[in-house]
């Protein structure tokens, strides 16, 4: 157990529509980074939050955005959904001095299971 | 890109040590060496990390070669929980991502 927690587990809607995960951090992190994972295939990065800022972006198109809170829990929201959005949606959360530190270690959440039918 | 490059499976005899090897021919001196664990749909378990000393911890022993360019996971007694896709991953200390490539699927023969 990571101390991070994802709703929903799982989540089934129809392309063009928009959809919101959650992430909430474990508790002395300030950094969230969200990652995309196909079947059959690794993680892909996609953004990472520090401190309520994006702190680096993978090669996603601007239709997956993000936000982090005050509390450094995290959303994931993904608009125009596309059939081959279908994937596993994991969150990780880590601890951070300052942005571009990188290298810190990242606790990952048991992931949201997203199909776009 | 993924920097390593790990054998897609392997097997392991339960009880024994199970022997990860990764190459990561082009690292840099600020790259840590990172191994998580991921079971089936479940979130990548963090196992380990370095940069370059050799680590253990309770779940494992990172042997890190003196020029860095390769290392072994080592899990000492395998069970079969230790069924899993392991990734070997090399991560700048200055970026925020984790690159992860195709992995080793270690499967724990009873």
């Amino acid at each position: 157990e990571t101390g991070v927690t994802q709703s929903p587990t799982h989540l089934i809607k129809t392309r063009g529509q928009q959809v919101t995960l959650r992430c909430s951090s474990q508790s002395g992190h300030n950094t969230v980074s969200w990652y995309q994972q196909a079947l059959g295939q690794g993680p892909q990065f996609i953004f990472q939050y520090y401190r309520e800022e994006e702190n680096g972006r993978g090669n996603f198109p601007p239709r997956f955005s993000g936000l982090q809170f005050p509390n450094y829990s995290s959303e994931l929201n993904v608009n125009a959904l596309e059939l081959d959005d279908s994937a596993l949606y994991l969150c990780a959360s880590s601890s951070l001095d300052q942005p571009g530190q990188g290298g810190e270690t990242q606790y990952f959440g048991p992931g949201t299971r997203l199909l776009v039918l | 890109d993924a920097k390593t490059t790990q054998p897609p499976s392997m097997d392991c005899a339960e009880g024994r040590a199970a022997n990860l090897p990764c190459n990561h021919s082009t690292i840099s001196g600020n790259e840590y060496v990172y191994w998580y664990r991921q079971i089936h749909s479940q979130g990548p378990q963090y196992i380990i990390h370095g940069l370059k000393n050799n680590e253990t911890n309770e779940m494992a022993s990172l042997i890190i070669t003196e020029d860095r360019k390769s290392s072994t996971l080592i899990l000492p007694h395998a069970t079969l929980r230790d069924t899993a896709v392991y990734y070997c991953i090399v991560y700048y200390s200055s970026a925020s991502k984790i690159i992860f490539g195709s992995g080793t699927r270690l499967s724990i023969r009873p």
